[in-house]
């Protein structure tokens, strides 16, 4: 599977958009993109995920580049709910999740 | 919604036991998933199922063993518990791709909440 790099940690405002970037650029045509986040003590939560086109769901939208070769997770208005660790992971089949370090994400009052 | 429940949140136990870490599913996935977390390390897999009484191997099973005797219960079996095998446990789910009501494409793992295992 293509590995991922991610900041390692952001800043975002209480109600403002939080725009997380990962970067996996020797993603292959078969490997989809999938974005999940993990609050202390607790399991890896699913967001969201996609193959070549942009996708919203209730959680985030995902944007993926032409080029598939990077993506960026909004979240559209991010809480005090919202500081995870966030991880973007690409895998063809879905069997092997391969979770890096991460962005640790800090929403601001 | 997915639930997968883990059966202990914390655990601890002494060197040398023999350890059970139960999974259960309620969504009927046909596959599911043993993960360790370790800091710095992010997940590894030790062992997933796909179907009842089938298992593969992931990048670290040494140590470890499974049993899935039914569809949602997936159990990891620490042998002989040592104090390097200290870690988080995380389970997962996942619908098989093609599946009548699956959706196509790719789908996503399901996690528990983990059991975190301290051997003494």
């Amino acid at each position: 599977d293509a590995k991922t790099t991610q900041p390692p940690s952001m800043d975002c405002a209480e109600g403002r958009a939080a725009n997380l970037p990962c970067n996996h650029s020797t993603i292959s045509g078969n490997e989809y993109v999938y974005w999940y986040r993990q609050i202390h003590s607790q399991g890896p939560q699913y967001i969201i995920h996609g193959l070549k086109n942009n996708e919203t769901n209730e959680m985030a939208s995902l944007i993926i580049t032409e080029d598939r070769k990077s993506s960026t997770l909004i979240l559209p208005h991010a809480t005090l709910r919202d500081t995870a660790v966030y991880y973007c992971i690409v895998t063809d089949t879905g069997n092997q999740f391969y979770f890096g370090t991460g962005t640790s994400l800090t929403v601001i009052p | 919604d997915v639930k997968v429940t883990q059966s202990s949140r914390y655990l601890v136990k002494r060197t040398g036991e023999k350890v059970f870490l139960e999974c259960v599913q309620d969504m009927d996935h046909e596959n599911m998933f043993w993960y360790r977390q370790d800091p710095g390390l992010g997940l590894r897999l030790i062992y997933f199922s796909y179907d009842v009484k089938m298992k593969e191997k992931g990048d670290i099973p040494e140590g470890y063993s499974v049993s899935r005797e039914k569809k949602e219960r997936f159990s990891l079996i620490l042998e002989s518990a040592s104090t390097n095998q200290t870690s988080m446990y995380l389970c997962a789910s996942k619908i098989t791709l093609g599946r009548k009501g699956g959706g196509g494409g790719n789908q996503p793992q399901h996690f528990g909440d983990g059991t975190r295992l301290s051997i003494l």
